[in-house]
């Protein structure tokens, strides 16, 4: 039982926005920068976005990152075939000590 | 650049202890600005942080695994290590190592996230 709440799956259209939610509570996500993490199954994830927005090298601008209060987005724009994903959302857990993951979401682009 | 690689058994029986080390190579392991981290996942599951240990030695556990985990480094060696006892077949999963960041950024804070990863490893456990 993952500790941060993900929408199972998400699908869109080639050119599309699709967004993707994620929810914990004050001791996460209310309290820390959340992440997100791409991972093409079969690989190792890689980090999207951190610090609820920035996005380190080589990610393009069409992925954001937003958050408020205890949820947070992602938003994948120009819906691309090679965005078929699983995304994960993280934060550090003060009640934990450590890291939190959600469940993921499958991105699926028709 | 900094790699990460796992290595260590794929099969491990019940009840034994699995035991992985993750090299570090490109880069220090001596820097204060990571916590050196293993993380899971389950056949078709999502990510579990497994613990993570610093280069002094200092180690943070997961409190679902911690009476059954030990996690190690040496410098020397540039590699850290995963020790989880009393195996049963929950604990087959991939395995990764990864670099988590806690560069502190004047005006922005800390950065922790996982900005690097091994490739994985899978470990079954069964007799």
């Amino acid at each position: 039982q993952a500790v941060l709440t993900q929408s199972p799956s998400v699908s869109g259209t080639p050119g599309q926005r699709v967004t993707l939610s994620c929810s914990g509570g004050s001791s996460n996500i209310g309290s820390n920068t959340i992440n997100w993490y791409r991972q093409v199954p079969g690989t190792a994830p890689q980090l999207l976005i951190y610090r609820n927005n920035q996005r380190p090298s080589g990610v393009p601008d069409r992925i954001s990152g937003s958050k408020s209060g205890t949820s947070a987005s992602l938003a994948i724009s120009g819906l691309q075939s090679e965005d078929e994903a699983d995304y994960y959302c993280a934060t550090w857990d003060d009640s934990l000590h450590g890291p939190v993951f959600g469940g993921g979401t499958k991105v699926t682009v028709l | 650049q900094v790699q990460l690689q796992e290595s260590g058994p794929g099969l491990v029986k019940p009840s034994q202890t699995l035991s992985l080390t993750c090299s570090v190579s490109g880069g220090s392991i001596r820097s204060g600005d990571y916590y050196w981290s293993w993380i899971r996942q389950s056949p078709g599951g999502g990510l579990e942080w497994i613990g993570h240990i610093y280069y002094s030695g200092r180690t943070y556990n997961n409190p679902s695994l911690r009476s059954r985990l030990s996690i190690s480094i040496d410098t020397t060696k540039k590699q850290f290590s995963l020790n989880l006892s009393s195996v049963t077949a929950t604990d087959t999963a991939v395995y990764y190592c990864a670099r988590y960041d806690i560069t502190v950024t004047a005006g922005a804070g800390r950065m922790d996230a996982f900005d690097l990863w091994g490739q994985g490893t899978m470990v079954t456990v069964s007799s």
